[in-house]
């Protein structure tokens, strides 16, 4: 039982290009989350999504698109990556939506954007 | 709106010392709360958590009870050992006032332990 998996483990890009961060879990859960984590700071979600074909935004969204195709998937986009974006990116998920619901985490992507 | 302010680190014990990492929240409503904990090069791991006012979370040794009063939500463990050494995340979830379930995170805690 994997858990939750994240590719590639770090990555530098250059100002303007765009990558795309992948996210499986196989646990089938409904809940899907990314969030980034600055140096010294708690992680902040990006965006979120519910179920297969639902997705909404997060706290901190611009920059960045996702989609969610099948419920083991949620990949994340990065288009114009600018060095705002250099971050730890955490994929997340969890059977339900409720407060008592535990988030599984996965290993997370070191970010650089030069 | 939500927010977790816990203690900066790093913090740096003896192995079997006592520890209390604190751990202070603002919230809406009456939000769950979590510590998680981050070993090195590997993702987010959940604790304990606690759901509703007194509740105690316990696990592999730490405590943390939710203080509603002084809305705090302390870590602690009697003896520590070196395999503790990490980072410790406070956490809250405000459901139902919470965009889709998003936990609210404080910045996190170094702890280290030596021999």
């Amino acid at each position: 039982n994997a858990g939750v998996t994240q590719t590639p483990k770090f990555r530098i890009l250059k100002i303007g290009q765009s990558m795309t961060l992948q996210c499986t879990q196989d646990m089938n859960h409904n809940y899907m989350y990314w969030y980034r984590q600055d140096p010294g700071m708690g992680l902040k979600l990006i965006y979120y999504s519910v179920g297969a074909g639902i997705t909404d935004k997060g706290e901190v969204p611009n920059g960045y698109n996702v989609s969610r195709s099948t419920t083991e998937d949620f990949p994340l986009r990065l288009e114009l990556a600018a060095p705002s974006q250099t971050s730890v990116y955490f994929c997340a998920s969890s059977y339900g939506g409720t407060g008592v619901d535990t988030q599984y985490f996965g290993p997370g992507t070191r970010l650089t954007v030069l | 709106g939500n927010s977790v302010t816990q203690m900066e680190g790093p913090v740096t014990l003896s192995e079997e010392a006592f520890l209390t990492i604190n751990c202070t929240y603002t919230a809406t409503g009456y939000p769950s709360l979590f510590w998680y904990v981050q070993y090195p090069g590997e993702g987010l791991q959940l604790l304990l958590k606690a759901t509703k006012a007194d509740d105690k979370g316990s696990n592999k040794g730490f405590e943390a009870t939710y203080r509603k009063e002084t809305t705090s939500f302390h870590l602690e463990k009697g003896s520590v050992q070196v395999s503790d050494s990490a980072v410790y995340f406070c956490a809250l979830s405000a459901y139902p006032n919470n965009a889709g379930n998003m936990l609210t995170f404080g910045g996190g805690t170094r702890l280290m332990v030596k021999p």
